[in-house]
């Protein structure tokens, strides 16, 4: 069965700081997507990671592949306000859509 | 360019009633994936759809189904509503090619009295 764990599930922070968030899959798959969701909205893709070692960066958010040890991270550099939403990660498979989700990591970044 | 659109935003539905909810996908994208999503059990996969055929299937009872039109929109129902249907139902399409990501619509959110 597809797993796909987070670490840590709730996460308060102080603006300026930095974070880790860890998302751990079950299967050989080379594709993890990550997402975030604001409350009350839809789910909005922030990158999408294909092969071991890949690494995307968007503003103050830089995620990372290790195919080989089935770990993403999501780096949060100098964490401001406007980054307060739940971030999923996502395993998909090889042959069509499937996504496994995982349960989402609640970020809320204090002033 | 237009993105996902969902209706209706809200039902209110009664155990043991059934209800369809519609998906327009993205223009250009023929895959249409449905997502069920609740606070205690996250975003679960429910169906997904490509060239009005069901690709893959989650696991739920088959009081779900879905189907998808000739112009990619999708529709899924529930039959015989149950309480612990009640949730946000999301639909995502995304372009044919394997690693493009899924691009959500704002939902719909069901509850089942």
């Amino acid at each position: 069965e597809l797993k796909v764990e987070q670490n840590p599930l709730f996460l308060s922070m102080q603006e300026g700081k930095n974070y880790t968030i860890y998302c751990n899959y079950s299967t050989t798959s080379d594709r993890l997507y990550w997402y975030r969701q604001d409350p009350g909205k839809s789910l909005e893709s922030l990158f999408v990671l294909l092969s071991n070692g890949a690494v995307k960066q968007e503003g103050r958010l830089m995620a990372s592949l290790d195919t080989k040890a089935r770990l993403s991270t999501l780096h949060i550099t100098a964490a401001v306000h406007d980054l307060s939403a739940t971030y999923f990660c996502a395993e998909g498979d090889n042959y069509g859509q499937n996504f496994v989700f995982g349960p989402g990591t609640r970020l809320s970044v204090l002033p | 360019k237009a993105g996902v659109t969902q209706t209706p935003r809200y039902l209110i539905k009664t155990r043991g009633q059934q209800v369809t909810l519609s998906c327009s996908p993205i223009s250009g994208h023929r895959s249409v994936s449905w997502y069920q999503q609740t606070p205690g059990q996250g975003l679960q996969f429910l169906f997904e759809y490509f060239s009005e055929t069901q690709r893959n299937k989650g696991n739920f009872p088959g009081r779900f189904s879905g189907r998808q039109f000739s112009n990619s929109r999708s529709e899924m129902n529930v039959s015989t509503l149950e309480l612990g249907d009640s949730a946000l139902y999301l639909c995502a399409s995304s372009l044919v090619q394997g690693n493009s990501p899924l691009h959500f619509g704002n939902g719909t959110r069901l509850t089942v009295t």
